[in-house]
Protein backbone atom coordinates (compact mmCIF):
# COMPACT_ATOMS: atom_id res chain seq x y z
CA UNK A 1 0.00 0.00 0.00
CA UNK A 2 1.81 2.88 -1.29
CA UNK A 3 -0.69 5.15 1.33
CA UNK A 4 -2.29 7.07 -2.42
CA UNK A 5 -5.84 6.26 -2.50
CA UNK A 6 -7.51 7.01 -5.84
CA UNK A 7 -11.35 7.18 -6.74
CA UNK A 8 -13.37 5.50 -8.01
CA UNK A 9 -11.41 2.66 -9.16
CA UNK A 10 -13.63 1.90 -12.06
CA UNK A 11 -16.18 4.11 -13.97
CA UNK A 12 -17.53 3.00 -17.35
CA UNK A 13 -19.61 6.00 -19.37
CA UNK A 14 -20.71 7.53 -22.29
CA UNK A 15 -18.87 8.97 -25.13
CA UNK A 16 -19.35 12.96 -24.55
CA UNK A 17 -19.93 12.98 -20.94
CA UNK A 18 -17.74 14.43 -18.34
CA UNK A 19 -16.03 12.21 -14.85
CA UNK A 20 -14.06 13.47 -12.05
CA UNK A 21 -10.73 11.40 -10.81
CA UNK A 22 -9.92 11.94 -7.17
CA UNK A 23 -6.69 11.51 -5.56
CA UNK A 24 -5.50 11.79 -1.91
CA UNK A 25 -1.60 12.05 -1.19
CA UNK A 26 0.24 10.19 1.10
CA UNK A 27 0.07 12.27 4.37
CA UNK A 28 2.76 15.51 4.46
CA UNK A 29 3.41 15.19 0.39
CA UNK A 30 2.43 18.12 -1.34
CA UNK A 31 3.11 17.21 -5.02
CA UNK A 32 0.83 15.57 -7.07
CA UNK A 33 0.85 14.20 -10.46
CA UNK A 34 -0.99 12.64 -13.04
CA UNK A 35 -0.36 9.79 -15.31
CA UNK A 36 -2.31 8.31 -17.94
CA UNK A 37 -1.99 4.51 -18.83
CA UNK A 38 -3.26 2.87 -22.41
CA UNK A 39 -2.23 0.24 -24.01
CA UNK A 40 -0.83 1.61 -27.21
CA UNK A 41 0.57 4.90 -24.98
CA UNK A 42 2.17 3.44 -22.64
CA UNK A 43 2.11 5.87 -19.02
CA UNK A 44 2.33 9.27 -19.99
CA UNK A 45 2.65 12.19 -17.58
CA UNK A 46 -0.18 14.45 -18.26
CA UNK A 47 0.57 17.32 -15.03
CA UNK A 48 1.82 17.92 -11.58
CA UNK A 49 0.72 20.15 -8.93
CA UNK A 50 2.75 21.38 -5.89
CA UNK A 51 1.10 23.01 -2.77
CA UNK A 52 -2.23 23.95 -5.05
CA UNK A 53 0.03 25.57 -7.77
CA UNK A 54 0.44 23.74 -11.29
CA UNK A 55 4.20 22.82 -11.80
CA UNK A 56 5.05 20.99 -14.83
CA UNK A 57 2.50 20.49 -17.69
CA UNK A 58 2.76 16.92 -20.23
CA UNK A 59 0.74 15.50 -22.90
CA UNK A 60 -2.44 16.83 -21.11
CA UNK A 61 -5.52 17.76 -23.51
CA UNK A 62 -7.52 21.03 -23.60
CA UNK A 63 -10.48 18.74 -22.71
CA UNK A 64 -8.85 17.49 -19.31
CA UNK A 65 -8.09 20.10 -16.33
CA UNK A 66 -6.81 19.66 -12.67
CA UNK A 67 -6.48 21.26 -9.55
CA UNK A 68 -4.79 20.53 -5.93
CA UNK A 69 -7.16 21.81 -3.22
CA UNK A 70 -5.99 23.55 0.16
CA UNK A 71 -5.72 20.12 1.80
CA UNK A 72 -3.74 18.42 -0.57
CA UNK A 73 -5.91 16.49 -2.53
CA UNK A 74 -6.06 16.85 -6.41
CA UNK A 75 -8.98 15.85 -9.18
CA UNK A 76 -8.52 15.45 -12.82
CA UNK A 77 -11.67 16.34 -14.73
CA UNK A 78 -12.28 14.91 -17.87
CA UNK A 79 -14.62 16.19 -20.53
CA UNK A 80 -16.30 15.45 -23.83
CA UNK A 81 -14.77 11.77 -23.53
CA UNK A 82 -14.17 10.34 -26.47
CA UNK A 83 -13.60 6.36 -26.78
CA UNK A 84 -9.73 6.99 -26.79
CA UNK A 85 -9.48 8.05 -23.45
CA UNK A 86 -10.36 4.79 -22.18
CA UNK A 87 -7.28 4.17 -19.92
CA UNK A 88 -5.70 3.65 -16.64
CA UNK A 89 -5.40 7.28 -14.52
CA UNK A 90 -2.83 7.09 -12.31
CA UNK A 91 -2.13 9.93 -9.75
CA UNK A 92 1.70 9.61 -7.76
CA UNK A 93 2.36 11.81 -4.78
CA UNK A 94 5.81 12.93 -3.46
CA UNK A 95 7.05 14.78 -0.70
CA UNK A 96 7.89 18.14 -2.09
CA UNK A 97 7.86 18.10 -6.06
CA UNK A 98 11.90 18.42 -6.53
CA UNK A 99 13.69 15.50 -5.20
CA UNK A 100 13.12 11.85 -4.33
CA UNK A 101 10.58 9.02 -5.42
CA UNK A 102 7.15 9.32 -6.40
CA UNK A 103 4.59 7.17 -5.04
CA UNK A 104 1.90 5.62 -7.01
CA UNK A 105 -1.79 4.79 -6.45
CA UNK A 106 -3.55 2.10 -7.34
CA UNK A 107 -5.41 4.09 -10.36
CA UNK A 108 -8.81 4.66 -11.51
CA UNK A 109 -10.06 2.78 -14.63
CA UNK A 110 -11.95 4.39 -17.02
CA UNK A 111 -13.82 3.15 -19.50
CA UNK A 112 -16.00 5.14 -22.57
CA UNK A 113 -18.32 3.23 -24.67
CA UNK B 1 14.54 13.99 -20.79
CA UNK B 2 17.06 11.64 -22.50
CA UNK B 3 16.07 8.53 -24.10
CA UNK B 4 16.56 4.94 -22.63
CA UNK B 5 16.72 1.36 -24.43
CA UNK B 6 15.57 -1.63 -22.61
CA UNK B 7 14.95 -5.32 -24.11
CA UNK B 8 11.50 -5.99 -24.42
CA UNK B 9 11.71 -9.09 -22.35
CA UNK B 10 13.59 -11.55 -20.14
CA UNK B 11 12.71 -14.30 -18.50
CA UNK B 12 14.51 -15.82 -15.36
CA UNK B 13 13.88 -18.52 -12.88
CA UNK B 14 13.10 -18.01 -9.46
CA UNK B 15 15.40 -17.85 -6.63
CA UNK B 16 18.33 -16.93 -9.42
CA UNK B 17 20.02 -12.95 -10.07
CA UNK B 18 18.78 -11.02 -12.79
CA UNK B 19 20.41 -8.59 -14.48
CA UNK B 20 18.29 -5.78 -16.53
CA UNK B 21 19.78 -3.76 -19.09
CA UNK B 22 19.49 -0.20 -19.93
CA UNK B 23 21.58 1.80 -22.78
CA UNK B 24 21.36 5.80 -22.33
CA UNK B 25 24.07 6.87 -24.47
CA UNK B 26 23.04 10.39 -24.94
CA UNK B 27 22.74 10.79 -21.20
CA UNK B 28 23.79 14.27 -19.76
CA UNK B 29 25.78 15.10 -16.65
CA UNK B 30 22.62 15.80 -15.14
CA UNK B 31 20.86 13.00 -15.30
CA UNK B 32 20.07 10.55 -12.81
CA UNK B 33 19.61 7.17 -13.43
CA UNK B 34 16.10 5.75 -11.99
CA UNK B 35 14.55 2.71 -11.94
CA UNK B 36 10.57 1.33 -11.30
CA UNK B 37 8.71 -1.19 -11.52
CA UNK B 38 4.67 -1.85 -12.20
CA UNK B 39 3.75 -5.24 -11.16
CA UNK B 40 0.53 -6.87 -12.65
CA UNK B 41 -2.63 -4.61 -12.17
CA UNK B 42 -1.05 -2.05 -9.81
CA UNK B 43 0.97 1.21 -9.93
CA UNK B 44 4.64 1.83 -10.92
CA UNK B 45 6.57 1.58 -7.60
CA UNK B 46 10.33 3.19 -7.01
CA UNK B 47 13.07 0.50 -6.95
CA UNK B 48 16.07 2.34 -7.15
CA UNK B 49 18.25 5.79 -8.29
CA UNK B 50 21.99 6.88 -8.73
CA UNK B 51 24.36 8.94 -10.45
CA UNK B 52 27.71 7.95 -11.31
CA UNK B 53 28.49 5.40 -8.00
CA UNK B 54 26.80 1.91 -7.74
CA UNK B 55 23.82 1.70 -5.46
CA UNK B 56 22.26 -0.83 -3.20
CA UNK B 57 19.01 -0.61 -1.28
CA UNK B 58 16.41 -3.89 0.35
CA UNK B 59 15.17 -4.33 -3.42
CA UNK B 60 17.46 -4.21 -5.59
CA UNK B 61 21.30 -2.91 -6.72
CA UNK B 62 21.94 -0.49 -9.53
CA UNK B 63 25.41 -0.66 -11.71
CA UNK B 64 26.39 2.04 -13.58
CA UNK B 65 28.88 2.24 -15.67
CA UNK B 66 31.95 4.02 -15.58
CA UNK B 67 31.04 6.13 -18.79
CA UNK B 68 27.23 6.15 -17.20
CA UNK B 69 25.93 5.44 -21.42
CA UNK B 70 24.49 2.44 -19.54
CA UNK B 71 23.37 0.45 -16.44
CA UNK B 72 22.06 -2.85 -14.89
CA UNK B 73 19.47 -3.21 -12.76
CA UNK B 74 20.70 -5.77 -10.05
CA UNK B 75 17.40 -8.61 -8.44
CA UNK B 76 19.75 -10.91 -6.09
CA UNK B 77 17.44 -13.47 -6.19
CA UNK B 78 14.67 -12.92 -8.08
CA UNK B 79 10.70 -14.50 -6.22
CA UNK B 80 7.72 -14.71 -8.37
CA UNK B 81 6.79 -11.50 -6.63
CA UNK B 82 9.08 -9.72 -9.13
CA UNK B 83 7.36 -10.52 -12.40
CA UNK B 84 6.76 -7.02 -13.69
CA UNK B 85 7.59 -4.33 -16.29
CA UNK B 86 10.80 -2.60 -15.12
CA UNK B 87 11.49 0.84 -16.53
CA UNK B 88 14.61 2.67 -16.41
CA UNK B 89 14.47 6.19 -16.51
CA UNK B 90 16.41 9.64 -16.56
CA UNK B 91 15.60 12.49 -14.65
CA UNK B 92 17.62 15.26 -15.24
CA UNK B 93 18.38 17.90 -12.08
CA UNK B 94 17.51 21.03 -12.72
CA UNK B 95 18.81 24.18 -11.13
CA UNK B 96 15.42 26.36 -9.68
CA UNK B 97 15.39 29.28 -7.54
CA UNK B 98 16.04 28.14 -4.41
CA UNK B 99 17.58 25.01 -4.98
CA UNK B 100 17.72 22.34 -7.24
CA UNK B 101 14.85 19.36 -8.48
CA UNK B 102 13.99 16.59 -10.93
CA UNK B 103 12.87 17.11 -14.75
CA UNK B 104 9.45 14.76 -14.85
CA UNK B 105 9.71 11.03 -14.47
CA UNK B 106 8.89 10.21 -17.83
CA UNK B 107 8.13 6.11 -18.40
CA UNK B 108 9.49 4.66 -21.87
CA UNK B 109 8.17 1.07 -23.10
CA UNK B 110 10.18 -0.68 -19.73
CA UNK B 111 11.30 -4.49 -20.29
CA UNK B 112 8.67 -6.94 -19.04
CA UNK B 113 10.17 -9.59 -16.17
CA UNK B 114 8.73 -13.42 -16.56
CA UNK B 115 9.93 -15.38 -13.26
CA UNK B 116 9.51 -19.02 -13.58
CA UNK B 117 8.92 -20.95 -10.49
Amino acid sequence: DSGVTQTPKHLITATGQRVTLRCSPRSGDLSVYWYQQSLDQGLQFLIQYYNGEERAKGNILERFSAQQFPDLHSELNLSSLELGDSALYFCASSVDGFTGELFFGEGSRLTVL
Amino acid sequence: DAKTTQPNSMESNEEEPVHLPCNHSTISGTDYIHWYRQLPSQGPEYVIHGLTSNVNNRMASLAIAEDRKSSTLILHRATLRDAAVYYCILRDLISRAGGTSYGKLTFGQGTILTVHP
